[in-house]
């Protein structure tokens, strides 16, 4: 059974750089992982996609290792308004969202 | 920008009413899929869409159902609610890809369903 696992929450400070790590089995080689962000009393918003090594947009980056049992969000220089919940998503033969890491940004 | 737009915000039924959720998209997507999402659980896939009429089911497709008769709208239908359907539903469109992880979803902002 695909299973995807998160870290329930992490903190940081203003600048900081955060990593947020997904655990996931069964991934196939050629499927993507993607990571939305949740704000309160809105539906997620899409902020990264990649299936290998390291992907980058303006916002963040993705890292994937080469036994793609796991990605890394990596958000640079966050700030108070990168408070929220980040979802990873993958894909076996249904689409499984892990269950969210809740980030708080603080001063 | 693609607007997702959900029927109503919050929704109280009791327990045996048949529930209608009503999603519409305005970029011509292909796909459209039915999320819900509770405490501790993230979001789980309930159905998915990748046209007109047709339909797949997703983790967790039992007490639910869905119509999709115009590209744009995709409704899900509580045939008869249960207080373990009282949860927060997500609907999402994406562009066509050949794989339904692949591309974009684009959330709309949820419909908040209490079944007493």
């Amino acid at each position: 059974l695909a299973k995807t696992t998160q870290p329930i929450s992490m903190d940081s400070y203003e600048g900081q750089e955060v990593n947020i790590t997904c655990s996931h089995n069964n991934i196939a080689t050629n499927d993507y992982i993607t990571w939305y962000q949740q704000f309160p009393s809105q539906g997620p918003r899409f902020i990264i996609q990649g299936y290998k090594t390291k992907v980058t947009n303006e916002v963040a980056s993705l890292f994937i290792p080469a036994d793609r049992k796991s990605s890394t969000l990596s958000l640079p220089r966050v700030s108070l308004s990168d408070t929220a919940v980040y979802y990873c998503l993958g894909y076996t033969d249904k689409l499984i969202f892990g269950t969210g890491t809740r980030l708080q940004v603080f001063p | 920008d693609v607007k997702v737009t959900q029927s109503s915000r919050y929704l109280v039924k009791r327990t045996g009413e048949k529930v209608f959720l009503e999603c519409v998209q305005d970029m011509d997507h292909e796909n459209m899929f039915w999320y819900r999402q509770d405490p501790g659980l993230g979001l789980r896939l309930i159905y998915f869409s990748y046209d007109v009429k047709m339909k797949e089911k997703g983790d967790i497709p039992e007490g639910y159902s869905v119509s999709r008769e115009k590209k744009e709208r995709f409704s899900l239908i509580l045939e008869s609610a249960s207080t373990n359907q009282t949860s927060m539903y997500l609907c999402a469109s994406s562009p066509f890809t050949r794989s339904p992880e692949l591309g974009e979803q684009f959330f709309g902002p949820g419909t908040r369903l209490t079944v007493l």
